[in-house]
């Protein structure tokens, strides 16, 4: 199975951003595959947040704010989690998830820190 | 509204087996798949298959062949996940969810089994 890589930690400050990446293993290709967002609060379960295949095929999960978005970068063959107004409930853990071979496979999750 | 519960804690020896529930209400329980997904404490999620409440068919993460079964009781919208052979590495919360399809977002999730493997 495919191992996505995701940085296991990200900070930043109120207001800012958050640019959260999850790479594919170099014998997959971004292109062809939706990307899944989840967050997880402590002691809480994983909550969807959103999917992006593409500009034109992607969704957020029920009362997922719009200033969560999802992006590729194919140059770096990575799935993108942009925040953008960064609130303080925003820290959590973020997980990236696909479906490359009739199962799913989930990256190690990036802990965000809003400083 | 969309509910997934599960069932409490549980301790259990080493090379012993765990069943757990899920029961689903709110919704039309044959309609969506329903995955499991565990996580051990301090670490990330890991997929270990889905059930389609609707036939019984199931399709199990490589891992997890020969070792997870899961069922469904469609007379109580419950799914089911047992875990047979256990080791202190199997020490988790395991995490029943819903999805529209084998391959949809997983939309629903029950609030989290703890199973703690200890001699």
């Amino acid at each position: 199975q495919p191992v996505l890589t995701q940085p296991p930690s990200s900070s930043a400050s109120p207001g800012e951003s958050a640019r959260l990446t999850c790479t594919l293993p170099s014998d997959i290709t971004v292109g062809g595959y939706s990307i899944y967002w989840y967050q997880q609060k402590p002691g809480s379960p994983p909550k969807y947040l959103l999917h992006y295949y593409s500009a034109s095929y992607t969704g957020r999960g029920s009362g997922v704010p719009s200033r969560f978005s999802g992006s590729k970068d194919a140059s770096a063959n990575a799935g993108i989690l942009l925040i953008s107004g960064l609130q303080s409930e925003d820290e959590a853990d973020y997980y990236c998830m696909i479906w490359p071979s009739n199962a799913w496979v989930f990256g190690g999750g990036t802990k965000l820190t809003v400083l | 509204q969309v509910q997934l519960v599960q069932s409490g804690a549980e301790v259990k020896k080493p090379g012993a087996s765990v069943k757990v529930s899920c029961k689903a209400s709110g919704y039309t329980f044959i309609g969506y798949h329903m995955h499991w997904v565990r996580q051990a404490p301090g670490q990330g999620l890991e997929w270990m298959g889905w059930i389609n409440p609707n036939n019984g068919g199931t399709n199990y993460a490589q891992k997890f062949q020969g070792w997870v079964t899961l069922t469904r009781d469609t007379s109580i919208n419950t799914a089911y996940m047992e875990l047979r052979g256990l080791n202190s590495d199997d020490t988790a919360v395991y995490y029943c969810a819903r999805s529209l399809s084998g391959s949809s977002e997983l939309d629903s999730w029950g609030q989290g089994t703890l199973v703690t493997v200890s001699s």
